[in-house]
């Protein structure tokens, strides 16, 4: 079965920094395109980074760029959002998600169970 | 930078009734970037639908997604009780890569 396995949230003073690891199994993990979505307590869903299977490319949404990096190691099927510089608006529930193919955009179709992060003084 | 409206907001449904749930986008997508997530409280999103009408794996024939252009719709054709949840839709795209609706919520009438 895939399973995507959280790790690294918590409570973290506004600009300091923290680092998300999702770890994955029951799948080829160096085969897709792995991303991180998270939501704001009582809030929707946004897209905050994906990397591709080649651990090279990646994107960010606007609100994250410059701040967060997404990364992978393919040999420890392990995905990472270091997040620098946090703001009280990135308090949210972090997940990683698998993407659904090889190519980006066609879905995200295993979720980790979710990690807290809680930015505040 | 493409933005998706869901509507309605919120709707009261009793089980058994149908659904039908809605997503503009702000300009034209492409359908196979068009996909439906199921959330319910305190739990990861799921994927329902890609592509805008194939129902992903072990999702019920009751799901089903329809549209293109600018229009597309999530239909339930009979409500189970497990189905009040909320319901988000997401496109792929340039830039941002990922846009998520705002969501709709169904909720027990």
């Amino acid at each position: 079965d895939v399973q995507l396995l959280e790790s690294g949230g918590g409570l973290v003073q506004p600009g300091g920094s923290l680092r998300l690891s999702c770890a994955a199994s029951g799948f080829t993990f160096s085969n897709y395109g792995m991303n991180w979505v998270r939501q704001a307590p009582g809030k929707g869903l946004e897209w905050v980074s994906s990397i591709l299977d080649d651990a090279a490319t990646t994107y960010y949404a606007d609100s994250v760029k410059g701040r967060f990096t997404i990364s992978r190691d393919n040999s420890k099927n392990t995905v990472f959002l270091q997040m620098n510089r946090l703001r009280a608006e990135d308090t949210a529930v972090y997940y990683c998600a698998k993407d659904r193919r090889v190519l980006m955009g066609f879905g995200m179709d295993y979720w980790g169970q979710g990690n807290l992060v809680i930015v505040s003084s | 930078e493409i933005v998706l409206t869901q509507s309605p907001g919120t709707l009261s449904l009793s089980p058994g009734e149908r659904a039908t749930l809605s997503c503009r986008a702000s300009q034209s997508i492409i359908s196979s970037y068009l996909a439906w997530y199921q959330q319910k409280p305190g739990q990861a999103p799921r994927l329902l639908i890609y592509g805008a009408s194939s129902r992903a794996t072990g999702i019920p024939d009751r799901f089903s997604g329809s549209g293109s252009g600018t229009d597309f719709t999530l239909t339930i054709s009979r409500l189970e009780p497990e189905d009040f949840a909320v319901y988000y839709c997401q496109q792929y795209g340039s830039s941002p890569r990922y846009t998520f609706g705002q969501g709709t919520k169904l909720e027990i009438k």
